[in-house]
C-alpha cells in the first residue's frame, strides 16, 4: 500500500497570510493522481484539486496544487476566513486508494 | 445537481446486521464508480472499497475485505454498504462518494454501534 504522510499536523496563521501543506507519499503515485479535500467540523469533505494540479470545478484561485512523483504541495495564497479547516491528500492510482492524515489550518 | 443523498443516522447493539444507501441522481449512475470511505470519531478519512455500478465489479481495501458488503442496484441508481454483524468499533461517519478520485460526496450516515 503507497502510505501519505502530511505535513505539518497543525497549521497556525492569519487571514491573508500564504498557507502551505505537504503531502508526500512512500512510492511514486501512479500519472500524478493525487487529489485533495477539505473538511469542515460537522460537513462531508470537499473536493478541490485532483491531478495534483487541477482545481475541481468552482474552487477559488487562491487554492493551488503542485508537485509529482512522491512530493505534492497544496497552497492557499492568501486566506480568507473560511479556509480554515482540515485538508486531506489521497492518491488514487493505485488500490488501495490511501489518505493521508490531514493538516489542520487553523487561525493564529 | 449531481448529488447523493445518504440514508439517516443508525444506533444499533453489537451483533446485528445493518445495510445503509447512498442514492445517486443527476447524472448517469451507470457511468461512475462509487465508493465508501470510513471516519471515525475524531479521525480522519480511511477509503474502504468502490463498486462500479454497469457490472458490480467491486474492490475492496484489505483493512475492510470480508467486512463489508458493498453493492448496487442500477434501476434504482443506488449503492450500499453492509455489515453481517457489527461490532462496536464499526462506530463512525461513512461516506459515499463518486468516482476514483472522490469529486461528490454524500452527506454521510453516523452509525453508532452499542455492546
Amino acid at each position: 500500500d503507497i502510505v501519505m504522510t502530511q505535513s505539518p499536523d497543525t497549521l497556525s496563521l492569519s487571514p491573508g497570510e500564504r498557507a502551505t501543506l505537504s503531502c508526500r507519499a512512500s512510492q511514486s503515485v501512479r500519472s500524478n493522481f493525487l487529489a485533495w479535500y477539505q473538511q469542515k467540523p460537522g460537513q462531508a469533505p470537499k473536493f478541490l484539486i485532483y491531478g495534483a494540479s487541477t482545481r475541481a470545478t468552482g474552487i477559488p484561485d487562491r487554492f493551488s496544487g503542485s508537485g509529482s512523483g512522491t512530493d505534492f504541495t497544496l497552497t492557499i495564497s492568501s486566506l480568507e476566513p473560511e479556509d480554515f479547516a482540515v485538508y486531506y491528500c489521497q492518491q488514487y492510482g493505485s488500490s488501495p486508494l490511501t489518505f493521508g492524515g490531514g493538516t489542520k489550518v487553523e487561525i493564529k | 445537481e449531481v448529488q447523493l443523498v445518504q440514508s439517516g443516522a443508525e444506533v444499533k447493539k453489537s451483533g446485528e446486521p445493518l445495510k445503509i444507501s447512498c442514492k445517486a441522481s443527476g447524472y448517469s449512475f451507470t457511468t461512475y464508480w462509487i465508493g465508501w470511505v470510513r471516519q471515525m470519531p475524531g479521525k480522519g478519512l480511511e477509503w474502504m472499497g468502490i463498486i462500479n455500478p454497469v457490472d458490480s465489479d467491486t474492490r475492496y481495501s484489505p483493512s475492510f475485505q470480508g467486512q463489508v458488503t458493498i453493492s448496487a442496484d442500477k434501476s434504482i441508481s443506488t449503492a450500499y454498504l453492509q455489515w453481517s454483524s457489527l461490532k462496536a468499533s464499526d462506530t463512525a461517519m461513512y461516506y459515499c462518494t463518486r468516482q476514483w478520485n472522490h469529486d461528490i460526496w454524500g452527506q454521510g450516515t453516523m452509525v453508532t454501534v452499542s455492546s
